[in-house]
């Protein structure tokens, strides 16, 4: 079946500029992800989505930074007034929900946004 | 602070040799381990998951879990070139979706 897709698969912005980045989870995953991986870095989760509940938001890095998911599907990651330190690759996951047992929580990754800021 | 150390490598091994990847935790609650293969340029992809206490095995990888010591461990048998990636240890915070994820280990198979 179809994977995690994202779009688009590169944004060039100036500084200042707010971006929208896409997320399109597998069909009948419950929770969604976001994750940024700086060059040569590892992952930092950024937020969470799971069924119905209240978002976790705990890794987003500033109040530029905004993510909602509308009919428990389609996912947007928003940055506003974009820093050159935005400059990223943008990870979105999907997965399962099994209530916290196995095997939930197998994340499944798109291909990725990549960031520019200039 | 909830952290998964890995050490960053590069690990070296020759074709056709074992290696060996290592991840320790530090949230004791935590019941599921992860690890993901991300090679230059793409995506992590799962390639392993593992629940409970011992050895997992699926094909050439086999994955340890020791909750007591709370180290989790990738071995992949018959290294071939193509397994040269960055492989990233995964854990869910306990009772939680927040995933943590390593800072990756550099495989490099040499043939």
């Amino acid at each position: 079946g179809a994977g995690v897709s994202q779009s688009p698969s590169n944004k060039v912005t100036e500084k200042g500029k707010d971006v929208e980045l896409r997320c399109d989870p597998i069909s009948g995953h419950t929770a969604l992800y976001w994750y940024r991986q700086s060059l040569g870095q590892g992952l930092e989760f950024l937020i969470y989505f799971q069924g119905n509940s209240a978002p976790d938001k705990s890794g987003l890095p500033s109040d530029r930074f905004s993510a909602e998911r509308t009919g428990g599907s389609v996912s947007t990651l928003t940055i506003q007034r974009t820093q050159q330190e935005d400059s990223a690759v943008y990870l979105c996951a999907s997965s399962l929900d099994f209530g916290g047992r196995a095997p939930g929580y197998e994340q499944y990754f798109g291909p990725g946004t990549r960031l520019t800021v200039t | 602070q909830k952290e998964v150390e890995q050490n960053s490598g590069p690990l070296s091994v020759p074709e056709g040799a074992i290696a060996s990847l290592n991840c320790t935790y530090s949230d004791r609650g935590s019941q599921s381990f992860f690890w993901y293969r991300q090679y230059s340029g793409k995506s992590p992809e799962l390639i392993m998951s593992i629940y409970s206490n011992g050895d997992k095995e699926d094909g050439r990888f086999t994955a340890q879990l020791n909750k007591a010591s709370q180290y989790v461990s990738l071995l992949i048998r018959d290294s071939q070139p193509s397994d040269s990636a960055t492989y990233l240890c995964a854990v869910p915070y306990a009772g939680g979706f927040k995933t943590i994820f390593g800072a990756g280990t550099r495989l490099f198979v040499k043939a």
